[in-house]
């Protein structure tokens, strides 16, 4: 069993449309990050979480720590946000598989 | 800027014939990280230096080897490179918060093609 599982792997949504991208993790971790990779690009980071819930824009990332979960949500997704959604926790930041994100206009 | 720069962007090199990556920060970070990333996949971390100890993933193949002289600089040899070994390789560096947690930066990645 991979220690960072995400769900879902693969998401497609219209424009507009709110989208909700989650973490599960089996390690004990002292933060999460959320990234995120554009079609042949780099990698962003978008969030850095230790507790509770952070915005950007239209993006909001939530974790509960005792749960072990995190989700990244997308208000009003828009076409320039189709990227591949990447979790990363431990200190030696283990990648979950990624949920690659296409919104259609 | 303060960032991580990879050299060379673009790698082409022979079936066999040995390969340096490079990574670079002007950050101070003293994690640096490197990665695997195949085509539609997740990167996979193949190692990480935390200061000068160096932490190796059980599944890194022998055939990858790192070095980091000194806080700025780290390496990626792949001494006899396969045509699976063709990939982008990603650096990243990080350094804990008075918090415990890790500010994370990457690099904008190597990408190796094995003739």
């Amino acid at each position: 069993k991979n220690e960072v599982e995400q769900s879902p792997q693969n998401l497609t949504a219209q424009e507009g449309e709110f989208i909700t991208i989650n973490c599960s993790y089996s390690v004990g971790i002292s933060a999460l990050h959320w990234l995120q990779q554009h079609p042949g690009g780099g990698i962003v980071s978008l969030f850095m979480l230790s507790s509770g819930k952070k915005k950007h824009g239209r993006l909001i990332a939530t974790i509960n720590i005792q749960e072990k979960h995190s989700s990244l949500h997308i208000t009003a997704s828009h076409p320039r946000d189709s990227a591949v959604y990447i979790c990363a926790v431990g200190g030696d930041m283990r990648f979950g598989a990624g949920t690659r994100l296409t919104v259609k206009p | 800027d303060a960032m991580v720069i990879q050299n060379p962007r673009y790698q082409v090199t022979q079936f066999g014939k040995p390969v340096t990556l490079s990574c670079s920060q002007t950050l101070n970070h003293n994690v640096m990280y490197w990665y695997q990333q195949k085509s539609s996949q997740a990167p996979k971390l193949l190692f990480h230096y935390y200061d000068k100890d160096f932490n190796n993933e059980a599944d890194t193949p022998d055939n990858f080897q790192s070095r980091r002289p000194n806080t700025s600089f780290c390496f990626l040899d792949i001494r006899s490179p396969g045509l699976g070994d063709a990939a982008m390789y990603l650096c990243a560096t990080s350094i804990p918060t008075a918090s415990g947690a890790n500010v994370l930066t990457f690099g904008a990645g190597s990408r190796l093609t094995v003739l």
